[in-house]
């Protein structure tokens, strides 16, 4: 079946410092999107991405959609201790079909 | 726009009994709800798939029987967990897709299962 592969796994960074984080797949999706999970709630998104090279910044987040529709990049500038947190990517189609997560970008951000 | 809410966020029950968690859309209503489950530092495990209106699709290795999911409205899922053991204990997940716009999915809170 459809697998995102994100990495790296888990980040520790001191604050200030910028972040980045990926996902590839083998399949092509019509639909990125980048979610946060704070310790103890659900995810919330970030971004959301829906053409093939679309660059979208929210804040100090930047994500692109790839432009093999394969690929994502999430990158955090400047971070600060709220950015702690678990960071998924997840691939999506319309139609129906469900949307797949990755496995998370668990990110520590040193004071 | 596009909350989710979920209910209890915690809950302790007994071994042997049966607890159902509401999962609601607050402002836009959703056709497609999603039930994951979630083991502490693990990622989201999606358990089944809830369409208005008719019978969920549940994910490989998940016991139909034992996670009921009914999805009776636009903008409500349930999921009972029947005869809850010490081993599903675990932090459940809801989230909905819109049945207008863009293919995202917002997620609840989370609720939080302990059984004794």
């Amino acid at each position: 079946g459809q697998q995102l592969n994100q990495s790296p796994q888990s980040m520790f960074i001191q604050e200030g410092e910028d972040v980045s984080m990926n996902c590839t797949s083998s399949s092509i999706f019509n639909t990125w999107l980048w979610y946060k999970q704070d310790p103890g709630e659900g995810p919330v998104l970030l971004i959301a991405l829906y053409k093939a090279g679309e660059l979208t910044s929210n804040g100090r987040l930047t994500a692109q959609f790839g432009i093999t529709r394969k690929d994502s990049f999430l990158n955090i500038s400047a971070s600060i201790p709220s950015d702690v947190g678990i960071y998924f990517c997840a691939g999506g189609n319309t139609g129906g079909f469900k949307t797949i997560f990755g496995a998370g970008t668990r990110l520590f951000v040193k004071a | 726009g596009a909350v989710v809410s979920q209910h209890p966020s915690w809950v302790i029950c007994k071994s042997g009994t049966s607890v159902k968690i509401e999962c609601r859309s607050l402002d836009f209503q959703a056709t497609t709800m999603f039930w994951y489950r979630q083991f502490p530092k693990q990622s989201l495990m999606l358990m089944a798939t809830s369409n208005e209106g008719s019978k969920a699709t549940y994910e490989q290795g998940v016991e139909k029987d034992k996670f009921l999911i009914n999805h009776a409205s636009l903008t409500l899922s349930t999921l009972t967990v029947t005869s809850a053991h010490p081993e599903d204990s675990s932090f459940y997940i809801c989230s909905a897709r819109p049945f207008r716009g863009p293919n995202e999915q917002f997620f609840g809170p989370g609720t939080r299962l302990t059984v004794l």
